[in-house]
């Protein structure tokens, strides 16, 4: 399974755009992209997934160049409520058990 | 989606006993995995519940320690067995599909131990 790095953490204030960038450099041809978003005190939560160029849900817009060897997850205009830790996985396709790196704690701020 | 419970919710043990913690789903699934969260960590994978069959545990953890029961579709146990006060941690169910079908892993909302 491909390694991800992503910032340990990240500070926003609220209205703002926020983009977590992940690197993956390792991934392979059948790998899919995943963002998990956890609360404190609640188990994690799906946010987005994509293959490759750009995926865009009611939450958040996920965008992956070309190589593939990193991804952007972007929060529009966050809330107080944003705030959680973030995780960027990878998982080839068809393939079901997620492995959880470190993920980036986002705080937003009033 | 599917809609997960855990049992207990939270409990403080004593060292060297067993809590055993119950993970329901509202709609069958074929696949329900067992994961650690230790404070202020990530999650660590246990293992995969496989339904009718020995659960299947990652690098690090074993069946004596976790035993793992998965009788149907719908629920699984977790014992940590003989703890410790390393054992504190929030122990988190999570299934893949759910009613309607699809790929997605849903979490439960974790069952909080800690060991005294």
């Amino acid at each position: 399974l491909a390694k991800t790095t992503q910032p340990i953490s990240m500070d926003s204030y609220e209205g703002q755009e926020v983009n977590i960038t992940c690197s993956h450099n390792n991934i392979a041809t059948n790998d899919y992209i995943t963002w998990y978003q956890q609360f404190p005190s609640q188990g994690p939560r799906f946010i987005i997934q994509g293959y490759k160029t750009k995926v865009t849900n009611e939450v958040a817009s996920l965008f992956i160049p070309a190589d593939r060897k990193s991804s952007t997850l972007s929060l529009p205009r966050v809330s107080l409520s944003d705030t959680a830790v973030y995780y960027c996985l990878v998982r080839p396709g068809g393939y079901n058990k997620l492995i959880f790196g470190a993920g980036t704690r986002l705080a937003v701020h009033p | 989606s599917a809609v997960i419970s855990q049992k207990p919710s939270r409990d403080i043990c004593q060292r060297g006993t067993s809590l055993t913690i119950q993970c329901q789903v509202d709609s069958q699934v074929t696949m329900m995995f067992w994961y650690r969260q230790q404070p202020g960590q990530s999650l660590t994978l246990i293992a995969t519940a496989n339904q009718g069959s020995e659960a299947t545990y990652e690098s690090g953890f074993v069946i004596d320690k976790f035993p793992i029961s998965r009788p149907n579709l719908t629920f699984s146990t977790l014992t940590v067995s003989n703890m410790s006060p390393e054992d504190s941690s929030i122990y988190l169910c999570s299934v893949v599909g759910g009613a309607g079908g699809g790929n997605e892993q849903y979490f439960g909302p974790g069952t909080r131990l800690t060991v005294t």
